[in-house]
């Protein structure tokens, strides 16, 4: 079955990086996009940007530009998100999630991790 | 950029109908997925391409999308039922995911 099993909780000082894996299972890695998802707790979901496991193509909200790097590992069908100058309000569940097109919905998520951002 | 607006929450007695909204400019026109998500959970999908239904989400479940508001129904609804309600389109100008603020449905 379609599995996106995602790295464990971190804890972070601001200013720090902090670099997440999204390994698939189940599935053909390439033929899918890996989105990357974030929420605050208590709020809503906030989307960060999406890579292209096949190209390594990718494209990111305004937002985090600057700032996030995707990339992947198709030998070990693993997708990753790098987000650098850690503030506290990068506090947050990330999640991964995989789309089939541009248009498409979110058909499986990782279980998401937890980023703690504090001195 | 594209903005979704929900209202922030819902509440409805068990058995009744549920109607959760999503607002944008000219939404119609383009392609919504609603998605839920439970405390504590990642988010699943239960509309897709406005009104497909992902296996396993009952036929109770549906939605809609005209001019500048899709709508998400739940009829019957159960206890099971509450959590938060999130609506999303590709925005095609970026390439962006949007996602409307999200909606809390509470069953009585």
């Amino acid at each position: 079955q379609v599995q996106l099993v995602q790295s464990g909780a971190e804890v972070k000082k601001p200013g720090a990086s902090v670099k997440l894996s999204c390994k698939a299972s189940g599935y053909t890695f390439t033929t899918y996009y890996v989105h990357w998802v974030r929420q605050v707790p208590g709020q809503g979901l906030e989307w960060m940007g999406w890579v292209n496991p096949k190209s390594g193509g990718r494209n990111y909200a305004q937002k985090f530009r600057g700032r996030v790097t995707m990339t992947r590992d198709t030998s070990i069908n693993t997708a990753y998100m790098e987000l650098s100058g850690l503030r506290p309000d990068d506090t947050a569940v990330y999640y991964c999630a995989r789309v089939y097109d541009s248009s498409g919905y979110y058909d499986h998520w990782g279980q998401g991790t937890l980023v703690t951002v504090s001195s | 950029s594209y903005v979704l607006t929900q209202a922030p929450s819902v509440s409805v007695a068990p058995g009744q109908t549920a109607s959760i909204t999503c607002g944008g400019d000219d939404i119609g026109s383009k392609t919504v997925h609603w998605y839920h998500q439970k405390p504590g959970q990642a988010p699943v999908a239960v509309v897709y391409d406005e009104i497909d239904r992902p296996s396993g989400v009952p036929g109770r479940v549906s939605g809609a999308n005209s001019g500048n508001t899709a709508t998400l129904t739940i009829s019957r609804v159960e206890a099971g039922d509450e959590a938060d309600y999130y609506c999303q389109v590709w925005d095609s100008i970026t390439d962006y995911r949007v996602f409307g603020g999200g909606t809390k449905l509470t069953v009585l």
